[in-house]
């Protein structure tokens, strides 16, 4: 059974670019959720996917958007980078089962706005 | 607006000994709450959760305590061992939450001396 995915590790992106950051979710899960993490903070959540439509958003604004395909893959993809958004940004999939809390999470990646 | 918080950015404790990590929450309609472990370049796993019908759920070395009317809950590890050195989250989530959107705290650093 593979776990959760991302790609890249690292990322140096320059203020003001587009970046598209990618998860695979473990096998059986359908719902995907993405977090991001600053410095010393903990994870929080910025959108959740599930059957490929938004399912419940955090407080992030819309430059921030997602997409999950028919495999249940993801993408996150942020415009108008700014240097506030460089973070460990996490994956999670997970199955929406009643009274399921459980997450499984990927290693993340790391995002450097410049 | 922090709804969950570790007051403890870190905490040292000796190989052997009880482990004792704090959170604290403002919101009455948190009814589940969970530990997460992260180790550096990981993502976070699951630890241990508990339902707000419950005060107390053991597993292992690892007992979580719920006080809901001081809306605090603690984390024991007991005995405590070199490879529980990792960051501790604390979580939770609200009633009727479809999107299982989790509230993390900051996060304590744990360090097992031997």
């Amino acid at each position: 059974e593979t776990g959760v995915t991302q790609s890249p590790t690292h990322l140096i992106k320059t203020r003001g670019q587009q970046v598209t950051l990618r998860c695979s979710s473990q096998s059986g899960h359908n719902t995907v959720s993405w977090y991001q993490q600053a410095l010393g903070q903990g994870p929080q959540f910025i959108f959740q996917y599930y059957r490929e439509e938004e399912n419940g958003r955090g407080n992030f604004p819309p430059r921030f958007s997602g997409l999950q395909f028919p495999n249940y893959s993801s993408e996150l993809n942020v415009n108008a980078l700014e240097l506030d958004d460089s973070a460990l940004y996490l994956c999670a999939s997970s199955i929406p089962l009643p009274g399921n809390y459980g997450y499984t999470f990927g290693s993340g990646t790391r995002l450097t706005v410049v | 607006d922090q709804q969950v918080k570790q007051n403890s950015p870190s905490l040292s404790v000796q190989e052997g000994r009880i482990s004792i990590l704090n959170c604290d929450y403002t919101n009455s309609m948190f009814d589940y709450f969970l530990w997460y472990k992260k180790y550096p370049a990981e993502g976070p796993t699951f630890l241990i959760s508990i339902s707000s019908i419950k005060d107390k759920n053991e597993d292992g070395r690892f007992t979580v305590f719920l006080n809901k009317s001081a809306k605090h809950l603690s984390l024991h590890i007991v005995p405590s061992q070199p490879g529980d050195s990792a960051v501790y989250f604390c979580a939770a989530s609200a009633v009727g939450q479809g999107a299982q959107k989790l509230v993390f705290g900051q996060g304590t650093r744990l360090t097992i001396n031997p």
